[in-house]
């Protein structure tokens, strides 16, 4: 199976911050790669697909980007609403793995 | 609007069996691969099974395989997990997912179920 990291696995930041978390594969998945949200109690939700495409809905404060086994979560300003943790996964290979999840929470 | 409700999960004893259903509205189901993904109290989430819309095609995690099966009624918009063999690792919460794409060839998951938790213990 593909195993995923992240880091950091938490962070704190200021609102209005740039916010910047990564995630690697164990080996090349070139774009499949998927980013969700997901706050406390709650579901998923999808926000980034195919590394870099933005799902529809969400705010443009959210982007991805890389490919093969490099990749990079950013929120460009990081609001109040923003605080959950936050998973990429892929699906190069089934066993479809998520990574370990980054915290994020305010300052 | 896409809808999915879990429904099955509760105590169970360790080597027991349990089967969970996820109702599905609002889509086409049958047009739709489907998945489980599961999450353990205060763990990240783990990617558990998949089929492919016309139920031709599935794969498991290997944590999983050979104890559960995952199947589908796209007569009644239906999705199915039967787990056997219940450990007490297999304690989470259950999401049933859509995916974006009939065949398990792009696993973009673009709507969730609320979860069914699941625990096992004596």
């Amino acid at each position: 199976d593909i195993q995923m990291t992240q880091s950091p696995s938490s962070l704190s930041a200021s609102v209005g911050d740039r916010v910047t978390i990564t995630c690697q594969a164990s080996q090349d998945i070139s774009n499949y790669l998927n980013w969700y949200q997901q706050k406390p109690g709650k579901a998923p939700k999808l926000l980034i697909y195919d590394a870099s495409n933005l799902e529809t809905g969400v705010p443009s404060r959210f982007s991805g980007s890389g490919s093969g086994t490099d990749f990079t979560f950013t929120i460009s300003s990081l609001q109040p609403e923003d605080i959950a943790t936050y998973y990429c996964q892929q699906y190069d290979n089934p066993g479809f793995t998520f990574g370990p999840g980054t915290k994020v929470d305010i300052k | 609007e896409v809808q999915l409700v879990e429904s099955g999960g509760g105590l169970v004893q360790p080597g027991g069996s349990l089967r969970l259903s996820c109702a599905a509205s609002g889509f086409t189901f049958s047009s739709y691969a489907m998945s489980w993904v599961r999450q353990a109290p205060g763990k990240g989430l783990e990617w558990v099974s998949a089929i492919s819309g016309s139920g031709g095609s599935t794969y498991y995690a290997d944590s999983v395989k050979g104890r559960f099966t995952i199947s589908r009624d796209n007569s009644k918009n239906t999705l199915y997990l039967q787990m056997n063999s219940l450990r007490a690792e297999d304690t989470a919460v259950y999401y049933c997912a859509k995916a974006t794409e009939e065949l398990i060839v792009v696993v973009i998951y673009d709507y969730w179920g609320q979860g069914t938790l699941v625990t096992v213990s004596s």
